[in-house]
């Protein structure tokens, strides 16, 4: 079984403040896919960046970064220098190469950028 | 770019009620997915379809049936509503994995309540 946990359930920071939300993930496959995905308060999630197992290379696009190691199964998304428009709930979720299409998904970190 | 478009953003029923909520995509997605989201439970999966006719039960089935008739629509059937399935619900696609391991692309999302 899968299981994604993000301790995290409400984080608040003021802006140009960095944050990281963490993400831990469970699986007995050995490959996988992690991702993040955000929701705004419009509702639609946007998806933010898929990670394979394999690649244990961290990633940046502009003010975000994401730090994939697997010795101790995490996948921390950080955001550097936040703005407002970075509110939203933050998704991680893990996709085993085995399950078919199935994500599993955390439960969200809410997160707060105040002017 | 892909969109998945559900029928509507939010709904309001009835305890017993047939509920139908429909999603379309318009990119040729083998794959679609109904998911509920929960505070606190993240997104869990209700059904998937991987081709037209056919479908697979999530890790939440109980209570709900999905038709898919044709390949850009997927619908998700609440057959006597309850006062429990008063949630958010978002619809995904994304292709069959031999055309690229494509993340899931999602809709906005209907914000059922039922009374």
């Amino acid at each position: 079984a899968q299981k994604v946990t993000q301790a995290q359930t409400e984080i608040s920071v003021v802006e140009k403040e960095d944050v990281t939300l963490d993400c831990v993930y469970e699986t007995r496959d050995t490959t996988y896919y992690l991702f993040w995905y955000k929701q705004p308060p419009s509702g639609e999630l946007v998806f933010l960046i898929r990670r394979n197992s394999f690649d244990e290379q961290n990633e940046i696009s502009g003010r975000y970064s994401w730090n994939f190691q697997k010795s101790t199964s995490s996948f921390n998304f950080t955001i550097t220098a936040s703005q407002v428009v970075d509110s939203a709930v933050y998704f991680c979720a893990l996709e085993p190469n085995n399950a078919g299409n199935m994500l599993t998904f955390g439960g969200g970190t809410r997160l707060m950028v105040k002017p | 770019d892909v969109k998945v478009t559900q029928s509507s953003r939010y709904l309001v029923k009835r305890t017993g009620e047939k509920v139908f909520l429909e999603c379309v995509q318009d990119m040729d997605h083998e794959n679609m997915f109904w998911y509920r989201q929960d505070p606190g439970l993240g997104l869990r999966l209700i059904y998937f379809s991987y081709d037209v006719k056919m479908k697979e039960k999530g890790d939440i089935p109980e209570g709900y049936s999905v038709s898919r008739e044709k390949k850009e629509r997927f619908s998700l059937i609440l057959e006597s509503a309850s006062t429990n399935q008063t949630s958010m619900y978002l619809c995904a696609s994304r292709p069959t994995r031999d055309r690229g391991n494509q993340p899931q692309h999602f809709g906005d999302g209907t914000r059922l309540s039922i009374l």
